[in-house]
């Protein structure tokens, strides 16, 4: 148990559904992150929230929507997805500040058949 | 551009031996690394993290090595156990927030008992 929990743990889509993921850290951080994770590659930072605001989008497609309505809690919108976006997306938390280490829920696995 | 690497996609030690994982980086500017430990179907723990003003760094049955020179980073475990049967990633603190990361491919290390 990092202190970041995510659901769902697995989800299947079709590529014309939209879904949510839902991120949610315990830990008293300001700093949210999303990551993808796909097959044979490294970790993609994806977004970034520092106290609430976005601060950096990693040239991630539009068809990805986060938001991040408190510190505590971020989500990742996603719609009209590709069978390429299939993959492990992970959430992490920390102090905005360097050297502050990041923790990371366990992930959800996504397959946009 | 900016990457961080490993030499090695597998590694296989018989229990009891120490292991060492590499990881190169290009960016000479980085100033904070760190060492993850994914295990199936789990996000990444953090292990250890060493700053660029160190060459090593100790923890618990770990060690990090830093070789600014060469730009190379490495991961020592002492006394391999079955339970240290997972994939590791090195990673690069980017801009100067914990969890903003560069992550490199990993290398997968199995425990023969």
């Amino acid at each position: 148990e990092t202190g970041v929990t995510q659901t769902p743990r697995h989800l299947v889509m079709g590529m014309t559904n939209k879904k949510s993921l839902k991120c949610e850290q315990h830990l008293g951080h300001n700093a949210m992150y999303w990551y993808k994770q796909s097959a044979k590659k490294p970790l993609e930072l994806m977004f970034v929230y520092n106290f609430k605001e976005q601060t950096e989008n990693n040239s991630v497609p539009s068809r990805f929507s986060p938001e991040c309505p408190n510190s505590s809690h971020l989500f990742l919108h996603l719609h009209t997805l590709q069978p390429e976006d299939s993959a492990l997306y992970l959430c992490a938390s920390s102090q905005p500040q360097g050297s502050s280490e990041a923790f990371f829920g366990q992930g959800t696995r996504l397959t946009v058949v | 551009g900016e990457s961080v690497g490993l030499h090695l996609p597998t590694l296989s030690v018989q229990e009891g031996d120490n292991s060492i994982i590499n990881c190169a980086y290009s960016n000479s500017a980085s100033d904070y690394f760190i060492w993850y430990k994914q295990e199936s179907g789990k996000g990444p723990q953090f292990i250890i993290d060493i700053r660029s003003n160190m060459d090593k760094r100790q923890g618990q049955r770990v060690t990090v090595l830093l070789n600014k020179t060469v730009k190379h980073l490495s991961l020592q475990i002492a006394a391999t156990q079955p339970g240290d049967s997972a994939v590791y990633f090195c990673a690069e603190n980017k801009g100067n927030q914990g969890g903003k990361l560069i992550f490199g491919q990993g290398t997968e290390l199995s425990v023969k008992p």
